[in-house]
Formats: structure tokens, C-alpha cells, sequence
């Protein structure tokens, strides 16, 4: 069974902080990963997506891949108090399916 | 442009009814996928369609659900006989894959199944 695991939270920062939101897959074969941000009671809306080892950034938004130790985080910097979020990891296990971690919920404190 | 439209957004039907779920993807894009959300939960896969090829439909939970796609465009999600456990926001999602790596899906807003 692939798997894709996320620490459920909630995970509360102070505003102006950096939120780390970590997320660990099964399937070493994995070749693409997101991130995709869900406001309650509305649709996921990806953010980031990243394919290659190491860090890709987009405006607060940081994306940190591992495939060596199987683990992919996203970071926010400068976090806002609209950030608060469930925060989904996916991954592309091969071919076109997609498993997405359970979420993480983010609560940026004003 | 447009954006995945999904309909109807909320759909109340009564156990043992059969219900139809509507996804309009992204126009051109060529992968359509249906994931299952409950309360609280993440996202369940349960079927794709990737162009010409046989959808993998590896994710329905049971064989009362299935899902078709017509000229490779509109989808359908057909569940027969309600069950109450099948309540959850149905998301459909469009990509146009360059390859199987670089997939990136857009979700529609969902429709919100509640069965009595």
C-alpha cells in the first residue's frame, strides 16, 4: 500500500513566523510531489509542485525535497493569518495516479 | 479561463437512490480524475482517465459506482443504490500532463453527496 503521511495538527504559529509542514511517502519510486492548500469547505488549490532534489521557492511559499530520505516539507515564510489552511501533500506514485496525505491544519495566530 | 466546473454543488438523494455527478474539465486538458473527500478526511482516489487510454479505475470503492467520459471531454460519476457511507464531497481535477511526472491537477468546486 503507498502511502503518504502528514502529521494532522493543528499547527499554530504566530503571525510574521515560519510555518514548517512536513510530509513522508512510502514509495521510492515517487517522482513528483505537491503541495496544495484547502480553505475549509472549499476545493484543494495547488501552491507548489516539485520534481527534483533540494529547495524551489515562490514568493513565502518553500518547497524541500529528499528523495533520499522519502520526505517532502513546505515552508511559509512570513506566515499571515489568511494562510490558515488544511495543507495537503500528493504524490505521483507512477503513471498518472496521484495519493494525497491526510492534511495538516494551519492556524496562523494574529 | 474557465476553470473545472463540477455540478450540481450539493445533491440530497434517499439510500437505495442512484445519483449522477457531472465534471466539465479544463478545455484542452486531457487527464480527468474523481477523488472522494469525507468530514475531516483527505482526498480518495477513485478513478482516472488519462486521453484514449482505459481509465484506471483501481479507487471505486465498490461496484456501484463507476464513471464514464465522453469524447474525451465531459465525465460522469454514476453511483447506483445510495448507501448513507457514501456521503462526502465528490472533486473531480484536470491536468494536461506533459508526462507521467509532470502532472499537475486543478480541482473543481465538488459537489456535496448527502445521503439520508
Amino acid at each position: 500500500q503507498k502511502e503518504v503521511e502528514q502529521n494532522s495538527g493543528p499547527l499554530s504559529v504566530p503571525e510574521g513566523a515560519i510555518a514548517s509542514l512536513n510530509c513522508t511517502y512510502s514509495d521510492r519510486g515517487s517522482q513528483s510531489f505537491f503541495w496544495y492548500r484547502q480553505y475549509s469547505g472549499k476545493s484543494p488549490e495547488l501552491i507548489m509542485s516539485i520534481y527534483s532534489n533540494g529547495d524551489k521557492e515562490d514568493g513565502r511559499f518553500t518547497a524541500q525535497l529528499n528523495k533520499a530520505s522519502q520526505y517532502v516539507s513546505l515552508l511559509i515564510r512570513d506566515s499571515q493569518p489568511s494562510d490558515s489552511a488544511t495543507y495537503l501533500c500528493a504524490v505521483n506514485t507512477g503513471g498518472f495516479k496521484t495519493i494525497f496525505g491526510a492534511g495538516t491544519r494551519l492556524f496562523v495566530k494574529a | 479561463g474557465a476553470g473545472v466546473s463540477q455540478s450540481p454543488s450539493n445533491k440530497v438523494t434517499e439510500k437505495g437512490k442512484d445519483v449522477e455527478l457531472r465534471c466539465d474539465p479544463i478545455s484542452g486538458h486531457t487527464a480527468l480524475y474523481w477523488y472522494r473527500q469525507s468530514l475531516g478526511q483527505g482526498l480518495e482516489f477513485l478513478i482516472y482517465f488519462q486521453g484514449n487510454s482505459a481509465p484506471d479505475k483501481s479507487g471505486l470503492p465498490s461496484d456501484r459506482f463507476s464513471a464514464e467520459r465522453t469524447g474525451g471531454s465531459v465525465s460522469t460519476l454514476t453511483i447506483q443504490r445510495t448507501q448513507q457511507e457514501d456521503s462526502a464531497v465528490y472533486l473531480c481535477a484536470s491536468s494536461l500532463p506533459r508526462d507521467r511526472v509532470y502532472n499537475e491537477q486543478f480541482f473543481g468546486p465538488g459537489t456535496r453527496l448527502t445521503v439520508l
